[in-house]
């Protein structure tokens, strides 16, 4: 089976602080795809990252960075300094290479920054 | 490049009524998606076409629901009858490849409300 589970439904931060959204996600392929995207208020969703199932490192991208470990299934994504404008629903997303490639998406994660 | 593009961006009706959305992916885009997502949830899949033939709709009301990619580029979901619970967004999303490895464009969605 696949299934993505994003623990936290709701997270609040003032603003600066560092907050990590967990992502655990379950498959028996062994070649696949974990993505993050963003949902704000209006509605879209907005690509964060992509990662393959074979590469396992680590990636920063200014105030936002990823953490995949294979060995405990996790996909965490970290945003350091927090901003008001980073306020939204955060999504973790499963695609199986060998499955027509949709997407299997987390609950979310509705994240509030507050000044 | 242009995006996705989907339309009606709202659209209200009242039960039992029927319910018709567009999408146009990107050009070159062979595989094309449509989800529902219903509030504080996730995108869950409904139909994938890659082309103008379906490769997955085992999650499609087909009592109700049914769409079509006419000549493999713009495609149609339709609602008949609608039921409250078919209130939600509506997401067409497209991709070069039906696999994940080129990841997904989303459309910014039709928000449905069945009254």
């Amino acid at each position: 089976a696949q299934k993505v589970t994003q623990a936290q439904t709701e997270i609040s931060v003032v603003e600066k602080e560092d907050v990590t959204l967990d992502c655990v996600y379950e498959t028996r392929d062994t070649t696949y795809y974990l993505f993050w995207y963003k949902q704000p208020p209006s509605g879209e969703l907005v690509f964060l990252i992509r990662r393959n199932s074979f590469d396992e490192q680590n990636e920063i991208s200014g105030r936002y960075s990823w953490n995949f470990q294979k060995s405990t299934s996790s996909f965490n994504f970290t945003i350091t300094a927090s901003q008001v404008v980073d306020s939204a629903v955060y999504f973790c997303a499963l695609s199986n290479y060998n499955q027509g490639g949709k997407l299997i998406f987390g609950q979310g994660t509705e994240l509030s920054v507050k000044p | 490049e242009a995006g996705v593009a989907q339309s009606p961006r709202y659209k209200i009706i009242e039960k039992r009524q029927s319910v018709a959305f567009w999408c146009n992916p990107i050009s070159g885009h062979a595989t094309l998606y449509w989800y529902q997502q219903i509030l504080g949830q996730g995108p869950k899949l409904l139909i994938q076409f890659q082309n103008n033939g379906v490769v997955d709709d085992s999650q499609l009301p087909k009592d109700r629901f049914s769409a079509e990619r006419l000549k493999g580029v713009d495609s149609t979901l339709k609602i008949q009858p609608a039921k409250l619970e078919d209130s939600a967004v509506y997401l067409c999303a497209s991709s070069f490849s039906g696999t994940g490895h080129y990841g997904y464009t989303f459309g910014s969605g039709t928000r449905l409300t069945v009254v």
